[in-house]
């Protein structure tokens, strides 16, 4: 069935080194991808996207990746920041009204 | 510029009492959802207006009434709240001309119901 998962929950990396998040989706028609970062008490704000025709795409300290053989995507976050604490989830979408969303992953930056 | 606005941040209600989520955007943007977020849980779609004039049930609607009021509000009505509504609801918005588009959320209400 649709789903979009994350094999890490909770990910702890020390201030300053690369942060690797992922997420494994099921639904081979889904053409947009979306990575959502979400502070405690706040709304999910958009930090990087890419199409079904790209397999990276690059951003301020971020880098997203799409492996669509393996049907998996990944977050890169470079020199990780304590302001990068954050919950992050993916979300896929097949062009329509439809997104499916993560249960996302607790980044804890460590001093 | 402020984006999507949701009015209120909390709410505490009482079983089978009503009340209504605001949601405006100032993107002019033709789409607007309302989700909701609950623990170990993917945000989960209650409504969507694709346009202004339009509303349709997204993935868990029972128990929700909506209203596009116009192109930049869309609210979210409990009639008879239930404590199984306990969640965080986000509204969201996006340009909905084209496919591939991100989705702009609002900060989102916290809602308890005892």
């Amino acid at each position: 069935g649709e789903s979009v998962g994350l094999h890490l929950p909770t990910l702890s990396v020390q201030e300053g080194d690369n942060s690797i998040i992922n997420c494994a989706y099921s639904n081979s028609a889904s053409d947009y991808f979306i990575w959502y970062k979400q502070e405690s008490g706040k709304g999910p704000q958009f930090i990087i996207d890419i199409r079904s025709n790209m397999d990276k795409r690059q951003g301020q300290r971020v880098t997203v990746l799409l492996n669509k053989t393996v049907k998996h995507l990944s977050l890169q976050i470079a020199a990780t920041q304590p302001g990068d604490s954050a919950v992050y989830f993916c979300a896929e979408n097949m062009g329509t009204y439809k997104y499916i969303f993560g249960t996302g992953t607790r980044l804890k930056v460590l001093a | 510029n402020a984006g999507v606005t949701q009015t209120p941040k909390f709410q505490v209600l009482k079983t089978g009492q009503s009340m209504t989520l605001q949601c405006a955007q100032d993107m002019n943007h033709n789409s607007m959802y309302w989700y909701r977020q609950d623990p170990g849980m993917g945000l989960r779609l209650i409504y969507y207006s694709a346009s202004e004039g339009t509303t349709d049930k997204g993935e868990v609607p029972n128990g929700y009434n909506v209203s596009r009021l116009n192109k930049r509000e869309f609210s979210l009505r409990l009639e008879s709240a239930a404590p199984s509504q306990t969640s965080v609801y986000f509204c969201a918005s996006r340009e909905g001309g084209t496919s591939n588009e991100k989705l702009f959320f609002g900060s989102g209400t916290q809602l308890s119901v005892l």
